[in-house]
């Protein structure tokens, strides 16, 4: 089994729509990372959490690190929101070494 | 500032060739990753250096080797290519405190 696992695998929205991502670990982490890959493959970084709720835009991470849960939401989503959305984490014992989800691709129509 | 520049972006191989996959990044990071991503699976940690000078197998290092040139620049190379090998790679680099990671755009390769 994983330990960092990611639902839905794959995710079609209509625009306008409330969308969630989550992601459960199974693992002690120091922290919870969510990225970004879009279609050319580049990957960046959204947040990182370690505790609570960060929001950036349109874009609300949150975790409950006794549940060993996290959720991406977006808001009103966007056809340039679609992209593959990925949840790493860094366990207690790995320093900053990273343990990937294996991503959910989201597609997001107009 | 560039970030993480990451080359080749395309590359195809015969079985046997070997090639080096080159990583520099301008932060002055200390840690500097190699990641190889396939279908179905999440990216997996081949080799990481924690700062210069040092190196250190990840998850699945069989079949390559890295260099740590300097701090600047962590290179990947893969002596004698095999099919499992395709694969696309990253090079990443995290921020003091794993606050953030910066990825280089990714090398996609193909060993035929």
């Amino acid at each position: 089994k994983n330990e960092v696992e990611q639902s839905p695998q794959n995710l079609t929205a209509q625009e306008g729509e409330f969308i969630t991502i989550n992601c459960s670990y199974s693992v002690g982490i120091s922290a919870l990372h969510w990225l970004q890959q879009h279609p050319g493959g580049g990957i960046v970084s959204l947040f990182m959490l370690s505790s609570g709720k960060k929001k950036h835009g349109r874009l609300i991470a949150t975790i409950n690190i006794q549940e060993k849960h996290s959720s991406l939401h977006i808001t009103a989503s966007h056809p340039r929101d679609s992209a593959v959305y990925i949840c790493a984490v860094a366990k207690r014992t790995s320093g900053s070494r990273l343990t990937f989800g294996e991503g959910t691709q989201l597609t997001v129509n107009p | 500032n560039a970030g993480v520049t990451q080359t080749p972006k395309f590359q195809v191989l015969k079985t046997g060739q070997s090639m080096t996959l080159q990583c520099a990044q301008d932060m002055n990071h200390n840690s500097m990753y190699w990641y190889r991503q396939d279908p179905g699976m999440g990216l997996r940690l081949i080799y990481y250096s924690a700062s210069e000078g040092t190196t250190d197998k990840g998850e699945v290092p069989n079949g390559y080797n890295v260099s740590r040139l300097n701090k600047r620049e962590f290179s990947l190379r893969l002596e004698s290519a095999a099919p499992s090998q395709t694969s696309v790679y990253f090079c990443a680099t995290p921020t003091k405190g794993n606050a953030e990671a910066f990825f280089g755009q990714g090398t996609r390769l193909t060993v035929v």
